[in-house]
């Protein structure tokens, strides 16, 4: 079955910036989406379609995706960047999230 | 703007039938979107349930299909989920979401996008005896 992969922790110095990876068998001929989730809080989504951000979302995020990578990079990391990552993608006929990444911004 | 608020019992007990309501607010389900149940357990990620779409079109993850039915009801502008023959492991926050699903031209190629834009707050399930 599918899967994709993330690394389970990701630190970041304030003000610079961070990359969060996921993995999967040929993730770039997918479409990537990326949802930010803070504790005790519902997911929000962050990048979709790869490298589309919605409009309330900060212009320091973005997204790419190519061969077996998708990535979502967030530059001048701030403080409030602080949380759980998770990337998704559909594959056949069902949906699968990455198991997640912590950002912690030190 | 659009809002999703889940409901329904917040403690089963093993074998029980888990029945959750979405209501959505502020848009009306009949005018299109896919709309779709997702669950995380306490520390853990993220798990898909399924979707629906406002003419019944559904879309299952393999692993729950067996136990899992999403309907729709468009007169009461809400969407539900049921799960039969719960246990401890279906103990979750259970989350609904406006879902975009769609097979779309972007970045130099044909895909499916899918995507979930707006989330509820999320209701919490607890299966215990």
């Amino acid at each position: 079955s599918y899967e994709l992969t993330q690394p389970p922790s990701v630190s970041v110095s304030p003000g610079q910036a961070a990359s969060i990876t996921c993995f999967g068998d040929k993730l770039g001929g997918k479409y990537a989406s990326w949802y930010q989730q803070k504790p005790g809080q519902s997911p929000v989504l962050v990048i979709y379609s790869d490298d589309k951000r919605p409009s309330e979302i900060p212009e320091r995020f973005s997204g790419s995706n190519t061969g077996n990578t998708a990535t979502l990079t967030i530059s001048e990391t701030q403080a409030m960047d602080e949380g759980d990552y998770f990337c998704q993608a559909w594959d056949s006929t069902y949906v699968l999230f990455g198991g997640g990444t912590k950002l912690t911004v030190l | 703007q659009v809002q999703l608020q889940e409901s329904g019992p917040g403690l089963l007990k093993p074998s029980e039938t888990l029945s959750l309501t979405c209501a959505v607010s502020n848009y009306s389900i009949s005018r299109g979107y896919y709309w779709g149940w997702i669950r995380q357990p306490p520390g853990k990620g993220l798990e898909w349930i399924g979707s629906i779409y406002q003419s019944g079109t559904t879309y299952y993850n393999p692993s729950l299909k067996s136990r899992v039915t999403i309907s729709v009801d468009p007169s009461e502008n809400q969407f539900s989920l049921k799960l039969s023959s719960v246990t401890a492991a279906d103990t979750a926050i259970y989350y609904c979401a406006r879902t975009i699903f769609d097979y779309v031209w972007e970045n130099y190629r044909y895909a499916y996008a899918y995507y979930m834009d707006v989330w509820g707050k999320g209701t919490t399930v607890t299966v215990s005896s």
